[in-house]
């Protein structure tokens, strides 16, 4: 299996402009997670679906982020306009199945740097 | 007060030594999260913990849920052990919210 594959692994852009950022969770995991990294704040996990299905998006910053997951093997994380306080680097990751009955391990794409300037 | 601490915040150690790291959270727990993230970035999954202990390999992770306390132990630790090691914790009530350690940057030198 290729795990989770994130693209595009580093983006620089310039403020005001739209940004989306892909992920293909693990073939077969029902569960998958939009994480963002940066040094001040460390990991903060922004949205997670369970089925495709939006569970708990209470981490979303702002009205400029948005998640979609059309169908199970995609998703994306979108923001519109970037500003410079978004960069950071935008984990994905995907595990078996996470409720709050049972937990599964996650496992995390690989990162989009995205510097926006 | 942070939901969850992690002690050191940094950690050097010498190849071979027993290696100790510690999460202290103060909310009500569904499960527990050991994550390593190597210096090049990439996070690996470690642990789930809910209870007791697990082991794999050099490592062992306990958890104290009365004490709100989980380890990760590293035996005979090795220069490539060099991480930051990561506790996150899946809070109850309803929020099912998870909720991260900033982090221990453990070295490891030959």
């Amino acid at each position: 299996d290729a795990g989770v594959i994130q693209s595009p692994r580093h983006e620089v852009t310039e403020m005001g402009q739209e940004v989306t950022l892909r992920c293909k969770p693990i073939s077969g995991h029902n569960s998958l997670f939009w994480y963002r990294q940066t040094m001040m704040r460390g990991l903060e996990l922004l949205i997670y679906f369970n089925n495709n299905v939006p569970i708990d998006d209470s981490g979303m910053p702002e009205d400029r982020f948005s998640a979609k997951m059309p169908n199970a093997s995609f998703s994306t994380l979108k923001i519109q306009p970037s500003e410079p306080r978004d960069s950071a680097v935008y984990f994905c990751a995907s595990s078996p199945e996470w409720t709050e009955s049972s937990y599964n391990e996650q496992f995390f794409g690989p990162g989009t740097r995205l510097t926006v300037l | 007060k942070n939901e969850v601490e992690q002690s050191p915040q940094n950690l050097t150690a010498q190849e071979g030594e027993f290696i100790t790291i510690n999460c202290s959270y103060s909310v009500g727990i569904s499960a527990l999260h050991w994550l390593q993230q190597h210096p090049g970035g990439g996070i690996v999954s470690l642990f789930m913990l809910s209870s007791g202990k697990k082991k794999h390999g050099r490592l062992i992770a306990t958890i104290n849920i009365q004490e709100k306390h989980s380890s990760l132990h590293i035996t005979a630790s090795h220069p490539r052990d060099s991480a930051v090691y990561i506790c996150a914790l899946f809070s109850q009530g309803g929020s099912e919210k998870l909720v991260f350690g900033k982090g221990m940057k453990l070295t490891v030198n030959p």
